[in-house]
């Protein structure tokens, strides 16, 4: 059973950094390419940003500005999300997400969330 | 970048009522556009993919539909299950971009 189980999240002051973390099982990691989407409050769905399955693509959404940076662990079967400069814009649940098969960059797969509250 | 839009943002039927959802992107992305369902308090979940596959386990009431700039998403006959937002997603090249959504309720 493909499981996605985030991690990391909570209250951060704006301008500060945080890191989240995905872990993944039930599934070949090093196989599939991993998103971050993110959900604020009432919101809908934003995507953040993909990793391909060897690491050697990676996007990002425009509107991070190089200030989000994802990652992600094959020993551990994990993926990251280094965030930071955060702003309260960010408040959001952040959804880890599996692709699907052959590459697809559609979200076979969604994991719980975790929320990131951005506030002084 | 491609923009998605969805209409209508939000509609309201009754069970057994068949209810049509429409997406159009501002660009042609062949047939590169899912559907998902985020009922209330949930993460979503993969509904169509392809336009028109069915995701395993996702009942057959579900039917996707479309190509280029152009796609609908039908539920043939509304279940009170169904209550939820349903969002579509261009994946034919980043930014993996979503819909606005559109609620479904029972009336």
């Amino acid at each position: 059973e493909v499981q996605l189980v985030e991690s990391g999240g909570g209250l951060v002051k704006p301008g500060g950094s945080l890191r989240i973390s995905c872990a993944a099982s039930g599934f070949t990691f090093s196989s599939y390419i991993m998103n971050w989407v993110r959900q604020a409050p009432g919101k809908g769905l934003e995507w953040v940003s993909y990793i391909s399955s060897g690491s050697n693509y990676i996007y990002y959404a425009d509107s991070l500005k190089g200030r989000f940076t994802i990652s992600r662990d094959y020993a551990k079967n994990s993926l990251y999300l280094q965030m930071n400069s955060l702003r309260p814009e960010d408040t959001a649940v952040y959804y880890c997400a599996r692709g699907g098969a052959v590459a697809g960059l559609f979200f076979e797969y969604w994991g719980q969330g975790t929320l990131v509250t951005v506030s002084s | 970048d491609i923009q998605m839009t969805q209409s209508p943002s939000s509609l309201s039927a009754s069970v057994g009522d068949r209810v049509t959802i429409t997406c159009r992107a501002s660009q042609g992305i062949n047939n590169y556009l899912a559907w998902y369902q985020q009922r209330p308090g949930k993460a979503p979940k993969l509904l169509i993919y392809a336009a028109s596959t069915l995701q395993s386990g996702v009942p057959s009431r579900f039917s996707g539909s479309g190509s280029g700039t152009d796609f609908t998403l039908t539920i043939s006959s509304l279940q009170p299950e169904d209550v939820a937002t349903y969002y579509c997603q261009k994946y034919n090249s980043a930014p993996l971009t979503f819909g606005p959504g559109t609620k479904v309720d029972i009336k």
